[in-house]
């Protein structure tokens, strides 16, 4: 079956525009986690929903990031205002089951602010 | 909190030669699961295997095999017989089963395997 899609794979930005990051899980998947990766680092949290619900939004650097899933499946990733420091890879995983299943990853988007 | 450290930042060896790569984690839990993932040059994240806190059997599955050993908060995994398509970013991970924590992976900072032919 198919794995977890990201689109777009690459996206260029200009300093101040606002970014919609699309995750599009493993179908059946309850769980949905959006994580990002600096170059030369290890992914690093940023929230995660069960169903539509966001469980944990913790990892979310400041209020311009927000993500929704408002129908269980499909999640969107949105930046407001981008700045430079916002340039990463940003990855989706989904899980079958809530908290205690394996993350399969996305192919992530890699995003460049100029 | 939790923390995964992979101390070897980078390790280059020639084709054939066996490899371990390190992995020690901290946590106060006694719950929870640890994963290792390839990152190829091709950028995805790929699962290789789960491991949960109660398990310390080591595994094996082809060349690759995996040594948990709970005493050192270890989870190190080796490849016998290393080859060229080896090559990639090796990350180890942790996961929570309880508690507001659970379900987030905590990653290492990886560790760069470079197979020479």
């Amino acid at each position: 079956g198919a794995g977890v899609s990201q689109s777009p794979r690459y996206k260029v930005t200009k300093r101040g525009q606002d970014v919609a990051l699309r995750c599009d899980p493993i179908s059946g998947h309850v769980s949905l986690y959006w994580y990002r990766q600096a170059l030369g680092q290890g992914p690093e949290f940023l929230t995660y929903f069960n169903y539509e619900a966001q469980q944990d939004k913790s990892g979310l650097p400041n209020d311009r990031f927000s993500a929704e899933r408002p129908e269980g499946s499909i999640s969107t990733l949105t930046i407001q205002r981008t700045e430079q420091r916002d340039s990463a890879m940003y990855r989706c995983a989904s899980s079958l089951n809530p908290n205690t299943d394996t993350q399969y990853f996305g192919p992530g988007t890699r995003l460049t602010v100029l | 909190a939790q923390k995964v450290t992979q101390a070897q930042t980078e390790i280059s060896v020639v084709e054939k030669e066996d490899v371990t790569l390190d992995c020690v984690y901290e946590t106060r839990d006694t719950t929870y699961y640890l994963f290792w993932y390839k990152q190829p040059p091709s950028g995805e994240l790929v699962f290789l295997i789960r491991r949960n806190s109660f398990d310390e059997q080591n595994e094996i599955s082809g060349r690759y095999s995996w040594n948990f050993q709970k005493s050192t908060s270890s989870f190190n995994f080796t490849i016998t017989a290393s080859q060229v398509v080896d090559s990639a970013v090796y990350f180890c991970a942790l996961s929570l089963a309880g508690g507001t924590s659970y379900g987030k992976l905590t990653f290492g900072q990886g560790t760069i395997l470079t197979v020479h032919p």
